[in-house]
């Protein structure tokens, strides 16, 4: 079984700290994504990494896949109120089903 | 921009009834998928179809599930006797490889 173990499960910051979460697995995927998801409402796409060593910025967020595309970290630079939410990441393997990570809840204080 | 939309957003419903959720796909995706999420616990993986038929199912799409793609357009879950612990997030999402895009989800409520 596949899976994605991510750290921490919470995180409580002020606003204007930065902040890093670690997405690990012994599997390999070709592909790795990061989602945020708000409550009650859907996942949304922040990124796909499919690249080992690949690194994707996005405004203030940066995105690393491991060399061996079996972890990868997400970076969020001078956290804001509005960063808040759940953050998942998901790995895949071409065509298939895509795994998803045990969620990092991020709460960030003005 | 595309999106994947579900209906109904919120069902209640009693246990051991039938209940059938439905979502409209982005338009030329080809892999469709249907997830699920009890409330406080991890995105779960459900079921996957492609060409018109299940590519890979989980251990919890048993026998009480199915899915279809009725017309060109829509693709359905079906919970044939609900249970308690079918409530939950029911997230549906289709792929254009390797990303997939979700919908807002359906509620439901098992009474």
């Amino acid at each position: 079984t596949q899976l994605l173990e991510q750290s921490p499960q919470f995180l409580s910051i002020q606003e204007g700290e930065n902040l890093t979460v670690y997405c690990n697995s012994s599997s390999v995927f070709s592909s790795l994504q990061w989602y945020r998801q708000e409550p009650g409402e859907g996942p949304v796409l922040l990124v796909t990494v499919v690249t080992g060593g690949e690194v994707k910025k996005l405004k203030r967020l940066t995105f690393q896949f491991g060399d061996a595309r079996k972890d990868s970290s997400l970076h969020i630079t001078a956290a804001q109120p509005g960063d808040t939410g759940l953050y998942l990441c998901a790995g895949g393997r071409n065509t298939d089903k895509l795994i998803f990570g045990t969620g990092t809840r991020l709460q960030v204080f003005p | 921009e595309p999106e994947v939309t579900q209906t109904p957003s919120h069902q209640v419903t009693q246990m051991g009834q039938e209940v059938i959720l439905r979502c409209v796909p982005i338009s030329n995706h080809l892999y469709f998928y249907w997830y699920r999420q009890i409330l406080g616990q991890k995105v779960e993986f459900l079921v996957s179809f492609y060409n018109n038929e299940i590519s890979e199912k989980s251990e919890i799409f048993d026998d009480q599930f199915s899915v279809e793609r009725p017309d060109g357009s829509n693709f359905t879950l079906k919970i044939r006797s609900t249970k308690l612990e079918d409530s939950a997030m029911y997230f549906c999402a289709s792929s254009a490889v390797p990303e997939l895009f979700f919908g807002e989800g359906s509620r439901l409520t098992v009474l």
